[in-house]
């Protein structure tokens, strides 16, 4: 079967740095996808891989290892409105994406 | 703003009505895609059109059904229905496909819709 795995909730201090982890195990890999919701709101997309190595985006970066079907979201110095859920999703070989449940970031003064 | 447009925002009605969902893609974007996200639930991928022809289904329940029109945008039915429904429900437009690997989805505000 297809599965994504992202730990349910974190949390994390103000200006720290955190990572969510996500592995995923599916049928065929195109590229995998992060995407931010906060609470109420529709998701935004963050970043995609899809080869080996770490993509940098100012505050935010993301990692790939395809053989270990493993991702991570980096997040540097954090603030209050990091504070969202952050979603990890597969395109496998079909092009259709699979959705993990989501990791709820909260962050403490 | 993504682009991405829904009506309505939100959606009271009771348990065994039938309601219908708006969406207009990013201009052009040629897929469709609904969710359905229930309070504090993960996002459930219902149903995906490209061009107009359906393109892939997922958790999609037998009482919804969607099309998508020749001007590209969608309408997601929900009919006879129970309390169950209530949940935010995104519509996604996206390029598909541009090229393999190489597409993100837009996503719109949502509708969220409360069934008493």
């Amino acid at each position: 079967g297809q599965n994504i795995d992202q730990p349910t909730e974190m949390t994390a201090t103000e200006g720290a740095i955190v990572q969510i982890n996500c592995t995923y195990q599916t049928s065929g890999f195109n590229g995998l996808f992060w995407y931010q919701q906060h609470a109420g709101e529709a998701p935004t997309f963050l970043s995609y891989n899809v080869l080996d190595g770490l993509e940098e985006k100012g505050r935010f970066s993301s990692f790939l290892s395809r053989s270990k079907g493993y991702s991570y979201l980096l997040l540097k110095e954090l603030q209050m409105k990091d504070s969202a859920s952050y979603l990890c999703a597969v395109e496998g070989s079909n092009y259709q994406l699979i959705w993990g449940a989501g990791t709820k970031l909260i962050i403490k003064p | 703003d993504s682009g991405v447009t829904q009506t309505p925002k939100h959606l009271i009605t009771a348990t065994g009505q039938r309601v219908t969902l708006r969406c207009s893609p990013r201009s052009g974007d040629l897929s469709v895609y609904w969710y359905q996200q229930s309070l504090d639930q993960g996002l459930q991928f219902l149903i995906q059109y490209y061009n107009g022809e359906e393109r892939a289904k997922g958790n999609i329940l037998e009482r919804f059904s969607a099309q998508q029109f020749p001007d590209l945008h969608s309408e997601l039915n929900l009919s006879s229905l129970e309390l169950g429904d209530s949940a935010l429900y995104f519509c996604a437009s996206s390029v598909f496909p541009v090229q393999e690997g190489a597409y993100e989805q837009y996503f719109g505000p949502g509708t969220r819709l409360t069934v008493t």
